[in-house]
Order: structure tokens, then C-alpha cells, then sequence
């Protein structure tokens, strides 16, 4: 499954929204009615770390600030107000499948 | 507290083999899955391998498949990834994570470690 994100970088002001796309080239709905959907931040010189799972659900610790939604092959990560501390690239993947694949990544950087 | 260590990065020969390990603490680690992720320089992730609870259910990615083994030992709470005939495009560094809940598989990096890295080069 080959995952497609957009934009591949972006820049926001401090306080304003963000917001990435990403994209499957086949369906991750579950006969289950989950959607296989994750994503992930990597912020400057650390390791990955889970934001979402189920396309939607955040994973514990993780402020409400971050929201995704979609369903099928179309898929967005929102930011409702960024902060300084929200630098990094943000991965969205696909666990339909165990062969597990990557967006190419969105970059955010503050403006 | 979830801990994972990585370790057995080296510079090695392309064509040589190298063995890494993770070490889990803070956690029952027979009851979970576990990841091998790799991030090339400058680029992005790229799942590797995994195996389940039995150790008898192991994936790997196609690009590592046939050269690179995953392992476990319960007893030392040990991750290994056994990776022979090494190319230039294996360099990169590899993240060992692990999956949630126990005896489960999905989400498959709820916890990752800091990294080994490796080097192929002549």
C-alpha cells in the first residue's frame, strides 16, 4: 500500500491552524469498521512517537490540540493551534497491512 | 516506566553481516510484539520487521527479506535483528519499538527506542 502525504512541508504561525492530507492507494477500512490509519511525529533529533491510531484516536498523552479524521483513503491531521514545540515531520502509515508503510513525511517548521 | 535499547551499531563492509539488539525494561516482555524501523540519512521510515508473541509469526519487509532475521529471548528481554549480506542502502538508523496491548499487535509503535546506527561502507 503505498501511502501519499501533502503538503510535504509547511510553515505556521504560532497560534494559527495546520493541517496534513494523506493519502492510500487502496481502501484501510477494516471489515471490522476500524481504519488502519496512524500517525506519527518526529520532532528535531528524537525518536518517532504514536499521535493517532485508528485514524482518529489519540494516543494517551497527547494534547487535544492534535485531531485526525477521514476514513477509507483519505485521510487529515489537523493542529488547531500550533505551537512552537509542534516542529518536526509528521509520518502518517498504514497497519492494514503488516508489511507497515510510511508517508514520505510533512515537515512543519514556524513561521 | 517503558524502556527500549538499542545497541550493536557499527561501520561495516557491504556484504558483512551485523547483529543488533533491543532491551526492554518497565514492561512484561514476553506478552508483546515487536519492530525493527530503519530511517535512512536525511530520510523517512521505513518498517523492517516485526515479530509476534510465539515467535512464530515473523514479517519482513521485501527489501530486507531473505538477509535479515528477526529474534527474541523472553528470558533476557531481547529483541535481536540478525542482518547479513549488507548492502550500501541498508545504512540508516534502525528504531526498535514496540507494539500495544500485550498479546496484541495494533497500534505496532505505540514505544520506540533511540537507535542504532548503521553504517555500510567500504
Amino acid at each position: 500500500i503505498v501511502m501519499t502525504q501533502s503538503p510535504l512541508s509547511l510553515a505556521v504561525t504560532p497560534g494559527e491552524p495546520a493541517s496534513i492530507s494523506c493519502r492510500s492507494s487502496q481502501s484501510l477500512l477494516h471489515s471490522n469498521g476500524n481504519n488502519y490509519l496512524d500517525w506519527y511525529v518526529q520532532r528535531p533529533g528524537q525518536s518517532p512517537q504514536l499521535l493517532i491510531y485508528l485514524g482518529s484516536q489519540r494516543a494517551s498523552g497527547v494534547p487535544d490540540r492534535f485531531s485526525a479524521s477521514g476514513s477509507g483513503t483519505d485521510f487529515t491531521l489537523k493542529i488547531s493551534r500550533v505551537e512552537a514545540d509542534d516542529v518536526g515531520v509528521y509520518y502518517c502509515m498504514q497497519a492494514l497491512l503488516t508489511l507497515y508503510t510510511f508517508g514520505q513525511g510533512t515537515r512543519l517548521e514556524i513561521k | 516506566e517503558v524502556q527500549l535499547v538499542e545497541s550493536g551499531g557499527a561501520v561495516v563492509q557491504p556484504g558483512g553481516s551485523l547483529r543488533l539488539s533491543c532491551v526492554g525494561s518497565g514492561f512484561t516482555f514476553s506478552r508483546y510484539t515487536f519492530n525493527w524501523v530503519r530511517q535512512a540519512p536525511g530520510q523517512g521510515l521505513e518498517w523492517v520487521a516485526n515479530i509476534h508473541v510465539s515467535s512464530t509469526r515473523r514479517y519482513y519487509a521485501d527489501s530486507v527479506k531473505g538477509r535479515f532475521t528477526i529474534s527474541r529471548d523472553n528470558v533476557d528481554n531481547s529483541v535481536f535483528l540478525q542482518m547479513n549480506n549488507l548492502r550500501d542502502e541498508d545504512t540508516a538508523i534502525y528504531f526498535c519499538a514496540r507494539a500495544s496491548p500485550p498479546d496484541g499487535d495494533y497500534p505496532p509503535f505505540r514505544f520506540w527506542g533511540q537507535g542504532t546506527l548503521v553504517l555500510v561502507s567500504s
